[in-house]
């Protein structure tokens, strides 16, 4: 039972680019949230999808965006990247809104220089 | 608004009990959540409370009290590998907030 998936591992970027984060959820959840951990910190909350449709958003910029797909996977994106944005980007998916434990990927690692 | 506080070091000897405490103010509650985190991996599940009391499993338990905002994470018999960063983390409207964590080393 494959657990969620995140691509890529690591990522390096330069000011003011795009990038764009790959997840696939735990096998038999749907709802996908996507969190902010930058080092020494708690992961903090960006946004959650629930059949394809963003349901819940935290305090970060419309420079964050994200999709859902139909297979329940995601996408977050990130335009104009600044050097704050980098940190661990973790995927976290659910069944019905959270309403269940939410199981973690390992993350993706950006860096901005 | 949301707050949630919890120590950021503790360290403790192999064999030995500790507890992590966790206090929160929050805008709706609908459950409370221990994740350890290992460095540079993914949080792992737990613990989950959702009435006052405690719940045990295994060497770890976790209690709560709503009406004080306050839970704690027990960890007995404790191991080298038990060494990792513990997040306390709220359910608030079917988002999880998490506090910034409490790092434990444990030491032979």
């Amino acid at each position: 039972d494959a657990g969620v998936t995140q691509s890529p591992t690591h990522l390096i970027k330069t000011r003011g680019q795009q990038v764009t984060l790959r997840c696939s959820p735990k096998s038999g959840h749907d709802t996908v949230s996507w969190y902010q951990q930058a080092l020494g910190q708690g992961p903090q909350f960006i946004f959650q999808y629930y059949e394809e449709e963003e349901r819940q958003r935290g305090n970060f910029p419309d420079r964050f965006s994200g999709h859902q797909f139909p297979n329940y996977s995601s996408e977050l994106n990130v335009n104009a990247l600044l050097l704050g944005d980098s940190a661990l980007y973790l995927c976290a998916s659910s069944l019905a809104l959270g309403e269940s434990p939410l199981h973690f990927g390992n993350g993706t690692r950006l860096t901005v220089t | 608004g949301q707050n949630i506080d919890q120590p950021t070091e503790m360290t403790a000897t192999e064999g030995a009990i500790v507890q992590i405490n966790c206090t929160y103010q929050t805008s709706g509650f609908n459950g409370l959540f221990w994740y350890q985190q290992h460095a540079g991996e993914a949080p792992t599940f737990l613990s989950y409370n959702v009435l006052d009391g405690l719940e045990e499993k295994g060497r770890f338990s976790s209690f709560l009290s709503r009406s004080k905002g306050y839970s704690y994470l027990l960890l007995k018999e404790l191991q080298m590998k038990d060494s990792a960063s513990y997040l306390c983390a709220v359910r608030s409207f079917q988002k999880l907030v998490f506090g910034t964590g409490t790092r434990l080393l444990v030491s032979p």
